[in-house]
């Protein structure tokens, strides 16, 4: 089936490591989305790319990194300079026609804990 | 992107209508109203999206009003598996690909 996967499912990550968290989709979708979410809270735009080798920072992009070699790949990339990182971390895609008629589907997630 | 307004909760009976409001009186003409629902831990799911007109999918239908400056979404017959935290998002138009603006939603419990 198609659809969008986040790995891992539960991720711990010490004080000072860079952790990446991977998104992979089998759509053929062109944009894909990162987003955080805290308790409680609704979801933060942390990077988008629409296109291969090409992304955007959204909201709240300090502290992370994101590569868009391929299509159907974005992982993000928490660094040390995170200071915050515990969250459930939300990969999205859509299709990408220039316009919002197009909904994102998201995947399962990825909760990010700080040992 | 419109800011939208929703109740913090609500409950419903099992095997009834569930309606949903959304207020977003600051809607542009060109901005969609999307609605989304997210269980405990997982990923958020699409459900519907429209403009003006009204729409139905196989999971609910979307009521928007005249005005456009609210809507309803209706689960015609609510189970528990309906229990989640409804998100009503305004999107613009304008190109490209950004992100979705999510609130605090409307946390829908189905009672049995």
């Amino acid at each position: 089936d198609g659809g969008i996967t986040q790995s891992p499912k539960y991720l711990f990550r010490k004080e000072g490591q860079n952790v990446t968290l991977s998104c992979e989709q089998n759509l053929n979708h062109d944009a894909m989305y990162w987003y955080r979410q805290d308790p409680g809270q609704g979801l933060r735009l942390i990077y988008y790319s629409q296109i291969v080798n090409d992304f955007q920072k959204g909201d709240i992009a300090e502290g992370y990194s994101v590569s868009r070699e391929k299509k159907e790949s974005f992982p993000l990339t928490v660094t040390s300079a995170q200071k915050n990182p515990t969250a459930f971390y939300l990969c999205a895609s859509s299709k990408n026609t220039g316009g919002f008629n197009q909904p994102q589907h998201f995947g399962d997630g990825t909760r990010l804990s700080i040992l | 992107d419109a800011k939208t307004t929703q109740p913090p909760s609500m409950d419903c009976a099992e095997g009834r209508a569930a309606n949903l409001p959304c207020n977003h009186s600051t809607i542009s003409g060109n901005e969609y109203v999307y609605w989304y629902r997210q269980i405990h831990s997982q990923g958020p799911q699409y459900i519907i999206h429209g403009l003006k007109n009204n729409e139905t999918n196989e999971m609910a239908s979307l009521i928007i009003t005249e005005d456009r400056k609210s809507s309803t979404l209706i689960l015609p017959h609510a189970t528990l598996r309906d229990t989640a935290v409804y998100y009503c998002i305004v999107r613009g138009t304008g190109g490209g690909a950004d992100g979705l603006t999510f609130g605090k939603g409307t946390h829908l419990i189905i009672q049995p």
